[in-house]
């Protein structure tokens, strides 16, 4: 079992809007802007999507946000296109001596 | 460009010993955090650990601490992972990453394209 919560998966239609969210508890989301998002392909490397809640790295489309509320933190993506089709994972610090935990991924299916 | 390129796919058996790499291009190796993670087949991610290159400086996840050693070769722009005695459980993609530049825990922006180890009899 994975140390912070994500649905198994989520869908959307071309244009929609979806979200992501991503439990945690007071040791880790809650506790640090630390949380971060990875986009992932089939047999593809993780790619990160969104860095310290809400910052985009350079060359990720504006379509994708992050925000986060308490111990929970969610992925925005607006605008939905075929080639979002793919898992995320979403991370975060915690105060535990783990350091660094994962969530256990999300499938997101375009329609 | 930034660029983590790390060593090929390799297949060992139970009780062998291996250390794979990743090779740092494109920026200052010595001045961000490279770390590891783990993707067991058909899996999510794991955070195994983390060095600095600068100083050595190494974290582990106690789910991997005494499991694999971390290292780094600063004059080759290159980290490690090693496995003194495999386990079929071992068998999995790794792949190397970089934190970003305010500091690992924010993030990781540069990821290798993997390496998969295969344990099996």
């Amino acid at each position: 079992q994975s140390a912070l919560t994500q649905p198994a998966s989520v869908s959307g239609s071309p244009g929609q809007s979806i979200t992501i969210s991503c439990t945690g508890t007071s040791s880790d989301v809650g506790g640090y802007n630390y949380v971060s998002w990875y986009q992932q392909h089939p047999g593809k490397a993780p790619k990160l999507m969104i860095y310290e809640v809400s910052n985009r790295p350079s060359g990720v489309s504006n379509r994708f946000s992050g925000s986060k509320s308490g111990n929970t933190a969610s992925l925005t993506i607006s605008g939905l296109q075929a080639e979002d089709e793919a898992d995320y994972y979403c991370s975060s610090y915690t105060s535990s001596s783990t350091y660094v935990v994962f969530g256990g991924g999300t499938k997101l299916t375009v329609l | 460009e930034v660029q983590l390129v790390q060593s090929g796919a390799e297949v060992k058996k139970p009780g062998e010993s291996l250390k794979i790499s990743c090779k740092g291009s494109g920026y200052s190796f010595t001045s961000y955090w490279i770390g590891w993670v783990r993707q067991m087949p058909g899996k999510g991610l794991e955070w195994m650990g983390i060095i600095y290159p600068g100083d050595s400086d190494t974290r582990y996840s106690p789910s991997f601490q005494g499991q694999v050693t971390i290292s780094a070769d600063k004059s080759i722009s290159t980290a490690y992972l090693q496995w003194s005695s495999l386990k079929a459980s071992d068998t999995a993609m790794y792949y190397c990453v970089r934190g970003i530049s305010s500091g690992w825990y924010g993030g990781f922006d540069y990821w290798g394209q993997g390496t998969l180890v295969t344990v099996s009899s």
